[in-house]
């Protein structure tokens, strides 16, 4: 089955820099990448998603980049604010649906002091 | 727009207990999956249902089933709390076994 690694398990920033997260995954067959932004006691919350036909997505001060060769992932944000806040787990479908269960990432704690 | 629903928000319960929980879907979505979140953990996947059938099982203990009803809301059973099944439940729910999951705001399981 899948097996998703992410790193680093914790980020500190100074308000206004730039945060990078990255994840690998151990299938090739998977091609559907999500990133979720999950707050202390709340639902993860869906930020942004990637498929395997495309190699960058931005939404705003979010992007997700993805190379399929190497097998990874990453997440970047861009003018952190300290509303940024959280812990965020990458995601990648266990086999070779598009969707079905999730296998997540570790997660990461990330500190965006103002 | 219409999120994921979970009830209860808050369970308590006692060792050998059984619990309940409720998961209603975004409306249209047909697919539902269960994970278990514990303290400082990454979600574990436990069980997902498509419309209505089982689609696919994860780490779930046999103390536990769920089930999917005719209007899509699921349910998970679990029998014989043990202290290690205090987590946070989440459901969440798509549209289509490919779709974008959203997640409930999870169910907060307490075993004393």
């Amino acid at each position: 089955g899948e097996n998703v690694e992410q790193h680093p398990s914790t980020l500190s920033v100074q308000e206004g820099d730039s945060a990078v997260i990255k994840c690998t995954y151990s299938d090739s067959a998977s091609n559907y990448f999500p990133w979720y932004k999950q707050e202390l006691g709340k639902r993860p919350q869906l930020i942004i998603d990637i498929r395997s036909n495309v190699g960058e997505k931005k939404d705003q001060r979010i992007a997700v980049t993805l190379n399929k060769t190497a097998k990874h992932f990453s997440l970047h944000i861009t003018e952190t604010q300290p509303e940024d806040s959280a812990v965020y787990f990458c995601a990648a479908p266990n086999g070779h649906n598009q969707g079905g269960k999730l296998i997540f990432g570790q997660g990461t704690e990330l500190s965006v002091k103002p | 727009a219409a999120g994921v629903i979970q009830s209860p928000r808050h369970l308590i319960k006692e060792k050998r207990e059984t619990a309940t929980l409720k998961c209603y879907p975004i409306p249209r979505h047909d697919t539902v999956y269960w994970y278990q979140q514990g303290p400082g953990q990454d979600p574990q996947f436990l069980i997902s249902f498509y419309e209505k059938m089982q689609s696919d099982k994860g780490s779930i203990p046999d103390r536990f089933s769920a089930q999917q009803f005719s209007d899509y809301h699921s349910e998970l059973n679990m029998s014989s709390l043990e202290l290690g099944d205090s987590a946070l439940y989440f459901c969440a729910s798509s549209l289509g076994s490919l779709g974008e999951q959203y997640f409930g705001p999870g169910t907060r399981l307490t075993v004393t």
